[in-house]
């Protein structure tokens, strides 16, 4: 089982759909990332959960909607979403300790195509 | 503001060059860590290295190599005998800590690397 896994790998959806991505990380870390990364854009990151409770929530738009239910899963919740939504989604995971900078393990990513 | 700053938006080189990727890093933090990620075409961010600001030994694996000068600010990634297969957009990354539990990266706006046969 490779160490964070997304699903869908990719998804075409229309703004009045309701969809959710998933990840599921392998490798016992505690803190788990949504970024979102756009065509010609840097990695920004959309929000961060260590041992399942939101750290951080970087203005992202209200419909975007995480879950962390564990410290192995994390969801992103997705409705009335625009057309500059369109991106490729990176979840990463961590072993946080006293934020010291430990390195993040990315998923492959969900392309996702908003119509 | 913590800031990484990858001024080389596109390189192309032929098969068998060296080239060097620049990355340069604004922090107020004494203590920090650098990253390198790697992104081919797939799309998943692959882990090169990470180092901490007290250690400036430079560093090799294999056709890679790192030179770390807390100086200049400039954590820069060499690729020694270039071949197609590193032909991928490639990112530099500061930690910033975020809480006593956590951290998050700084990502610089990536390098293009285009190895032609």
């Amino acid at each position: 089982e490779t160490g964070v896994t997304q699903t869908p790998r990719h998804l075409v959806m229309g703004m009045t759909n309701k969809k959710s991505l998933k990840c599921e990380q392998h490798l016992g870390h505690n803190a788990m990332y949504w970024y979102k990364q756009s065509a010609k854009k840097p990695l920004e990151l959309m929000f961060v959960y260590s041992l399942e409770e939101r750290v951080e929530n970087n203005s992202v738009p209200s419909r975007f909607s995480p879950e962390c239910p564990n410290s192995s899963h994390l969801f992103l919740h997705l409705h009335t979403l625009q057309p500059e939504d369109s991106a490729l989604y990176l979840c990463a995971s961590s072993q946080d300790r006293a934020g010291k900078g430990e390195t993040q393990y990315f998923g492959p990513g969900t392309r996702l195509l908003v119509l | 503001a913590q800031k990484v700053t990858q001024a080389q938006t596109e390189i192309s080189v032929v098969e068998k060059e060296d080239v060097t990727l620049d990355c340069v890093y604004e922090t107020r933090d004494t203590t920090y860590y650098l990253f390198w990620y790697k992104q081919p075409p797939s799309g998943e961010l692959v882990f090169l290295i990470r180092r901490n600001s007290f250690d400036e030994q430079n560093e090799i694996s294999g056709r890679y190599s790192w030179n770390f000068q807390k100086s200049t600010s400039s954590f820069n990634f060499t690729i020694t005998a270039s071949q197609v297969v590193d032909s991928a957009v490639y990112f530099c990354a500061l930690s910033e800590v975020l809480s006593s539990n956590t951290g998050k990266l700084i990502f610089g706006q990536g390098t293009t690397l285009q190895v032609k046969p």
